[in-house]
């Protein structure tokens, strides 16, 4: 079965530069989530799109902005990157309308990043 | 946000069966009880989840208290490739998945 496609997976960037990571969700799937996972942490959710309307807000720093396009695919842009940027960055893809006893998110591999 | 607790870590051998716990006290009628697991260096991957009854599937059984306050995770036959860091998890509909510590299971041969 076709899974969450996240690119690229390794990412290595210098500090104030610039850095784009994309999702490609499950087919059918319209939901799109994304997750920051630093070194020994839990993921934190960042922010969430829905039919490409943000859903939901988490702990997403100013410098960092996200879309999902007409296809569903989304990235996430992030701007001024500092060192404590490093980290796993997950998304996940949901279908919308599921019925609630067979909803459930699905993550991709995720894409590491590192700020030197 | 309902809240969770899990034991901070688990042992078991490899091939015997392990019981994951988790408290979900202030549990709400319309959360579901979900299980994710995360290996090392990988994305998080959905195991089970339920609501009231118990539920099986290829990978694990969720058994759930009848108040619903508490569930367990079962493992039938650890392996090692079940060493990971078990989620349980509270969530409704399309809602985020909140992560809390898990429970980091070690397997040995």
């Amino acid at each position: 079965a076709a899974g969450v496609i996240q690119s690229p997976r390794h990412l290595i960037k210098e500090k104030r530069e610039t850095a784009t990571l994309k999702c490609y969700p499950i087919p059918r799937h319209d939901t799109v989530y994304w997750y920051q996972q630093g070194p020994g942490q839990d993921p934190q959710f960042l922010i969430s799109f829905y039919e490409k309307m943000q859903s939901d807000k988490g702990s997403i720093p100013d410098r960092f902005s996200a879309q999902q396009f007409s296809d569903y695919h989304s990235e996430l842009n992030m701007s001024s990157l500092e060192l404590g940027d490093s980290a796993l960055y997950f998304c996940a893809s949901y279908r919308g309308g599921t019925p609630l006893a067979d909803e459930t998110q699905y993550f991709g591999p995720g894409t590491r990043l590192l700020v030197l | 946000d309902a809240k969770t607790t899990q034991p901070n870590s688990m042992e078991s051998n490899e091939e015997e069966p392990v019981h994951l716990p988790c408290n979900h006290s202030t549990i709400s009628g319309t959360d579901y009880i979900h299980w994710y697991r995360q290996l090392p260096s990988q994305g998080p991957e959905y195991v089970i989840h339920g609501l009231t009854s118990n539920v099986n599937n290829r990978m694990a059984s969720l058994a759930i208290a009848e108040d619903r306050k508490s569930s367990t995770l079962i493992l039938h036959r650890a392996t090692l490739r079940d060493a990971a860091v078990y989620y349980c998890i509270l969530k409704t509909s399309y809602d985020k998945v909140i992560f809390g510590p898990g429970t980091s299971l070690s397997v040995i041969p």
